[in-house]
């Protein structure tokens, strides 16, 4: 198993600014993942953290807006950068070893 | 790439009622199939998952879901819910033997009155 902690919880963020959220698990895994909840929707797949390079993302997301970094194989940020009222959303690490885990996400509302 | 349906947006239900929640996938090959839940204020947690074998797989709390392959289907059942199920729950879907990433659905939120 895997535990999964993620900083800050929530936060409330001006727009044009930016934020980091940090994500920490007990183990050392080597896929790491950063998924968005938007409100009323399902989970999006933001990008695959690889240790060691740089990130993978999926379409719709670019690093410059979601720079990740992945210093070693227990922690990852990833940055809302430039941040608009459409980027309120619920951001989730999550990691793959036996099975998926998540964290409890960090929930960003932007004004 | 796959696909993931859930139908019913929004249930309500009262104690003891029984229960099925839809997911119907859209993949032209083998998937591994899961069904997660989201208490209030928690995180995502595995209830069930189907890789292979018995098409019945049976879960925590006593939710169990069943994979039709001709309909493409792996829904969600309990015979008597409670209020404490009171959830988002989530169907996700990943081809077999892939190191592709979950495809979920739009989730389902249920509600159980007392």
């Amino acid at each position: 198993s895997a535990v999964i902690s993620q900083k800050p919880s929530r936060d409330i963020c001006q727009r044009g600014t930016s934020l980091t959220i940090q994500c920490q698990v007990d183990s050392q895994v080597t896929m790491m993942f950063w998924y968005r909840q938007q409100p009323g929707q399902s989970l999006t797949l933001i990008a695959t953290a690889n240790q060691g390079s740089e990130a993978t993302y999926e379409s719709g997301f670019v690093i410059d807006k979601f720079p990740i970094s992945r210093p070693n194989l227990t922690f990852s940020t990833l940055t809302v950068s430039n941040m608009s009222p459409e980027d309120s959303s619920i951001y989730l690490c999550s990691v793959r070893s036996d099975e998926q885990y998540f964290g409890p996400g960090t929930r960003l509302t932007v004004t | 790439a796959q696909s993931v349906s859930q139908h019913n947006h929004h249930v309500i239900l009262s104690e003891a009622a029984s229960l099925e929640l839809g997911c119907n996938y859209s993949y032209g090959g083998t998937v591994n199939l899961f069904w997660y839940v989201q208490y209030p204020g928690q995180h995502l947690q595995l209830l069930l998952k189907y890789f292979s074998g018995d098409p019945l797989v049976k879960g925590i709390k006593g939710f169990e879901a069943e994979f039709i392959k001709s309909k493409f289907s792996f829904n969600l059942r309990k015979p008597s819910v409670q209020w404490s199920d009171t959830a988002e729950y989530f169907c996700a879907v990943r081809p077999s033997g892939s190191a592709r990433q979950l495809t979920f659905g739009s989730g389902t939120q249920l509600t159980v009155l007392p």
